[in-house]
């Protein structure tokens, strides 16, 4: 089956930085997205991989590895705004998007 | 601006009563897509259109049905609701299904069922 982990929640406090991970085993692969999602609302986009390596947009980084199925969010410089779930999202062989459940991230003045 | 409108932001239903959930785009997107998320959960999907091209997931139940009449509109109708069908419904649009192909999402509609 196919299967993407993220931790369910994660707190940190604001200024500091925090890393979410992803792992995910799934039926081919052909890009990894990160999503914000704010309490009631919809995901918004943050970042797309399909290269192993470090992308660095602003505050937010996303980091792949394709052979170790892992993907990470960077958020640096945390705002309180920065509270959200963050949803990591693969596309598989069949260009479907599989979704994780995300990460609940709580941040604390 | 160009978006994803849905309507309605919050939907009340009967148990058993049909209820139709519109979405509408102005990005000119040829696919779009109908999620249900529940609390804390990743978003399911429930179908998507590729152009006037209808594909369903194989554990969508019979109750969900979808109509898609123009490029703009898309429609989640919910034949008789049950009290397991309240979740938040998203809808989203992406241009084409490449792997690298953004989906923009809906504010998406809140289903409550009484």
């Amino acid at each position: 089956g196919q299967n993407i982990d993220q931790p369910t929640e994660m707190t940190a406090t604001e200024g500091a930085i925090v890393q979410i991970n992803c792992t995910y085993q799934t039926s081919g692969f052909n890009g990894l997205f990160w999503y914000q999602q704010h309490a009631g609302e919809a995901p918004t986009f943050l970042s797309y991989n399909v290269l192993d390596g470090l992308e660095e947009k602003g505050r937010f980084s996303s980091f792949l590895s394709r052979s170790k199925g892992y993907s990470y969010l960077l958020l640096k410089e945390l705002q309180m705004k920065d509270s959200a779930s963050y949803l990591c999202a693969v596309v598989d062989s069949n260009y479907q998007l599989i979704w994780g459940a995300g990460t609940k991230l709580i941040i604390k003045p | 601006d160009a978006m994803v409108i849905q309507n309605p932001r919050y939907q009340v239903t009967q148990f058993g009563k049909p209820v139709t959930l519109s979405c509408s785009q102005t990005l000119n997107h040829n696919v779009m897509y109908w999620y249900q998320q529940k609390s804390s959960q990743a978003p399911k999907l429930l179908f998507h259109y590729y152009d006037k091209d209808f594909n369903n997931e194989a554990d969508t139940p019979d109750n969900f049905q979808s109509r898609r009449p123009n490029t703009s509109f898309c429609f989640l109708d919910i034949r008789s609701p049950g009290l397991g069908d309240a979740a938040m419904y998203l809808c989203a649009t992406s241009r084409g299904t490449s792997g690298s192909a953004e989906q923009f999402f809906g504010p998406g509609t809140r289903l409550t069922v009484l």
